[in-house]
This record gives structure tokens, sequence and C-alpha cells, in this order.
């Protein structure tokens, strides 16, 4: 059972440049979310979805956006990439369903970018 | 603003001695709390959690507390291990609709052998 999956584990992009970070879940899980992690700030959220084709903004959206086609992908684009971007980003699910009410985060392993 | 805080950047403990990490959260509509363990290179790794209806929640070593007047939980580690040398995030959700997890900034621990 491969859990979360994210791709790329490493990126570098020229400012300006555009990409999509890569996530996957092979759980079922309904809700997803994407974090970023910078040093010392800890997690913050950037969006979440509770379903296919519902998407919502979380505490730092801007210069990001994101799509969820199917239950199992959860895409994060980035458009016109800024050195503010680089940091580490990190993709989650949960089930989130009623009878797993108190579900916890299982996330991947991260998707290191750095622009320059 | 920081809803969910954890205000010790770091914390060294001696082998088999207990750890005791903090969090503070503003947010009174959070109903579920969660400790997360994160080793360099790797995604958080979930710990364990405590509803809000609990004040005390134990899963082998580690044992959370959660304070609801004082809107604080912590959690012990007895008794510690060198392995348990990693950063400890706590997070918070809300029970507002909108599914949102918060996460403090971390509290690195280093145990000492």
């Amino acid at each position: 059972n491969a859990g979360v999956t994210q791709t790329p584990k490493f990126r570098i992009l020229k400012i300006g440049q555009s990409m999509t970070l890569q996530c996957t879940q092979d759980m079922n899980h309904n809700y997803m979310y994407w974090y970023r992690q910078d040093p010392g700030m800890g997690l913050k959220l950037i969006y979440y979805s509770v379903g296919a084709g519902i998407t919502d903004k979380g505490e730092v959206p801007n210069g990001y956006n994101v799509s969820r086609s199917t239950t199992e992908d959860f895409p994060l684009r980035l458009e016109l990439a800024a050195p503010s971007q680089t940091s580490v980003y990190f993709c989650a699910s949960t089930l989130g369903q009623a009878s797993s009410y108190n579900s916890p985060l299982h996330f991947g392993n991260g998707t290191r970018l750095t622009v320059t | 603003d920081q809803q969910v805080k954890q205000n010790s950047p770091s914390l060294s403990v001696q082998e088999g001695r207990i750890s005791i990490l903090n969090c503070d959260y503003t947010n009174s509509m959070f109903d579920y709390f969660l400790w997360y363990k994160k080793y360099p290179a790797e995604g958080p790794t979930f710990l364990i959690s405590i509803s809000s209806i609990k004040d005390k929640n134990e899963d082998g070593r580690f044992t959370v507390f959660l304070n609801k007047s004082a809107k604080h939980l912590s959690l012990h580690i007895v008794p510690s291990q060198p392995g348990d040398s990693a950063v400890y995030f706590c997070a918070a959700r809300s029970t507002s609709g909108t599914y949102k997890y918060i996460f403090g900034t971390g509290t690195r621990l280093k145990v000492l052998a």
C-alpha cells in the first residue's frame, strides 16, 4: 500500500516558470490537502479539497492553483514561480467520512522546490 | 494570526527521562487535536490524537493531555529514547465545517544517550 505519493522529490525552477506538483493517494480518502513548510514556520495550509470537484483556500493560497478531478489525485500548480515559493511542499489526505470523523492526516514525503 | 502555537523551538532530554512538549491554541472551535513526528527529508508521521470530549489519551509511551479551559495540550513521552529525536508538530482541526487542519511551528526534541 503506497499511501500518499508525491512527485517530483526535488525541483529547481527559474523565476517566472511554471510547474505542477503531483500528489496521488490509494487509500480512497475523500479529503486532500497541500501544505508548505518553511524553516521555523511550521506547516502552512495552501489549499484543500473535500472531494472531487471541490476545492477551497487555506492559509496561504496566493500564487497557487489546484484541481481535483478524481478522488485519487490532487495536483498543485505554480503559474509564475517566485523566490518566495522556495519551500518543501507536502500533500496529505484523510478519510473524512462521518464514520471516521476524527481521522488523522496521512502525509507524503514532500517535494523540495527551489526558485532562483 | 497563529492559531496553534508551540513556544519552545527546541528541547533536550536525557534518555530514559520524560519529554514534555507543549502546544497552545486560540480557536475555541477546534475539536480534534493531533501530534505528528517528523524526521528530516520525510513527511510528518501521525503519533497520537485526542478529541475535545476527552482530557487524556495514551498509546504506549505517548500520552496526550488536553486542558480545554486553558486551551493547552501537551505530549508526554516516557521513557524517552534516542530514536524519539525529531521535530514534533501539534495540529488542530476546527468544527466550523471547513475541515482545516492547522499546525504549530514545531519543537525539535533531542534525546541524549
